[in-house]
């Protein structure tokens, strides 16, 4: 059974403290994403890797980064937390090329609080 | 780039009848339309698919309609069940790898 396993499914963090979000699949999947859910605005591209240590932006970068040392592992990082990245996020991953099925993690609800 | 708007928002059937989610694009070289369905608790999971070649596609109780021309794709769910009940979200892919996603419809499915 294919998976995408998020680390946390809930996190509570404090304004300015650095968060990582990190994200494991196990379908040897090329590409790999961050998305943001928030009502009303359905997902958001934050970033997306085609291969170990690439990445390229996706429609709202701005706050985060992102690390991908292993095919397999793709971390999101919130270098200084805000009140305005409380959010769900959730990770996906897919195999390159042809326009593939993305496969989702359960996601990570994090409160900045 | 991309642009991808879904209506409506929420949408309440009774069981049996049918439920219908419309999508628009703006990038004329999309190619691949994907639908999600999330349900409570969980991350998205496909659903149904088409691409750019193919005007509709029919697994079982579902369909996907697409209209090139005016930049649209809709989802059709007959015969709606309870389990039915989630949110649905629409994508379009600029690229062989991106997916953009609208915003999301909530259906509700009364007994």
């Amino acid at each position: 059974d294919v998976k995408v396993t998020q680390s946390s499914r809930y996190l509570v963090k404090r304004t300015g403290e650095k968060v990582f979000l990190e994200c494991v699949q196990d379908m040897d999947h090329e590409n790999m994403f961050w998305y943001r859910q928030d009502p009303g605005l359905g997902l958001r591209l934050i970033y997306f890797s085609y291969d170990v240590k690439m990445k390229e932006k996706g429609d709202i970068p701005e706050g985060y980064s992102v690390s991908r040392e292993k095919k397999e592992r793709f971390s999101l990082i919130l270098e200084s937390a805000s009140t305005n990245q409380t959010s769900m996020y959730l990770c996906a991953s897919s195999l390159t090329g042809l326009n593939t099925e993305a496969f989702f993690g359960q996601g990570t609800r994090l409160t900045v609080v | 780039g991309e642009n991808v708007e879904q209506h409506p928002s929420t949408l309440s059937v009774q069981e049996g009848d049918s439920a219908v989610i419309k999508c628009t694009y703006s990038d004329s070289a999309s190619n691949y339309f994907p639908w999600y369905k999330q349900e409570l608790g969980k991350g998205p999971q496909l659903i149904i698919d088409i691409r750019s070649n193919v005007g509709e596609k029919k697994d079982q109780r579902i369909a996907v309609t697409l209209n090139k021309t005016a930049k649209h794709f809709s989802l059709h769910i007959t015969e709606t069940q309870p389990e039915d009940s989630a949110v649905y979200f629409c994508a379009a892919s600029p690229d062989t790898d991106k997916l953009i996603f609208g915003t999301g419809t909530r259906l509700q499915v009364f007994p």
